[in-house]
């Protein structure tokens, strides 16, 4: 079965950087989308930006770009999201999720809780 | 690119059904057949229960369902039940790799 492991929570200063992983496994690595999204404690889902295992191209939202950056490692069948000059806004659990229709996240990991506090 | 728009709230009582609107425009909801539903429970992971308007993934039951018109997505529960209440969010294709989420609505089954 789909199965999506993300890495632990983690706890940063304002202005650090945060690398969360994501390591698949149950399906074909290399043939599915992954995308990322994010919520902050009590607030909606917001969708970051996604990745293409095969190629490692991505897009990101708008309103991440040049904070972050999705990478993977096709030997482990892990992606990764990195996100930079972190503020309180930021805190908030991170997810992975595979694409396998059209444009949906279609298996969701567990989260990875990140918190930004000084 | 802004959030679609959702109700905050929907009730209903056991058995009956409950309709969720998500309202976007002609350049994400309108233009493509590409509108997801997901179930969050407290403290979960969100769910996929609906994909490109109106598919159902595999173990979700058919009392859900999708349906589109212009630029608004609704998602019906038919025949509530207890353990249907929860956050429901829509996303859609936006066009150029992205995608927007609504800002959800919590389903409460009276």
């Amino acid at each position: 079965q789909v199965q999506l492991v993300q890495s632990g929570a983690e706890v940063k200063k304002p202005g650090a950087s945060v690398k969360v992983s994501c390591k698949a496994s149950g399906y074909t690595f290399t043939s599915n989308y992954m995308h990322w999204g994010r919520q902050a404690p009590g607030q909606g889902l917001e969708w970051m930006g996604i990745i293409n295992p095969s190629g490692g191209s991505t897009s990101y939202a708008q309103k991440f770009q040049g904070r972050v950056t999705m990478t993977r490692d096709t030997s482990t069948s892990t992606v990764y999201m990195e996100l930079s000059s972190l503020r309180s806004e930021d805190t908030a659990v991170y997810y992975c999720a595979p694409q396998f229709g059209e444009w949906s996240m279609d298996v969701w990991g567990q989260g990875t809780t990140v918190t930004v506090s000084s | 690119q802004s959030a679609l728009t959702q109700p905050p709230s929907a009730s209903g009582s056991p058995g009956q059904s409950v309709t969720i609107s998500c309202t976007g425009t002609s350049s994400d909801v309108g233009a493509y057949n590409y509108v997801s539903w997901y179930q969050q429970h407290p403290g979960k992971a969100p769910k996929l229960m609906i994909y490109e308007v109106s598919k159902r993934p595999s173990g979700v039951p058919d009392r859900f369902s999708g349906s589109k018109s212009g630029n608004t997505a609704s998602l019906t529960v038919s025949g509530l039940q207890a353990e249907d209440e929860a956050d429901y969010y829509c996303s859609s294709y936006a066009g150029s790799n992205a995608v927007v989420f609504g800002g959800g609505t919590k389903l409460t089954v009276l």
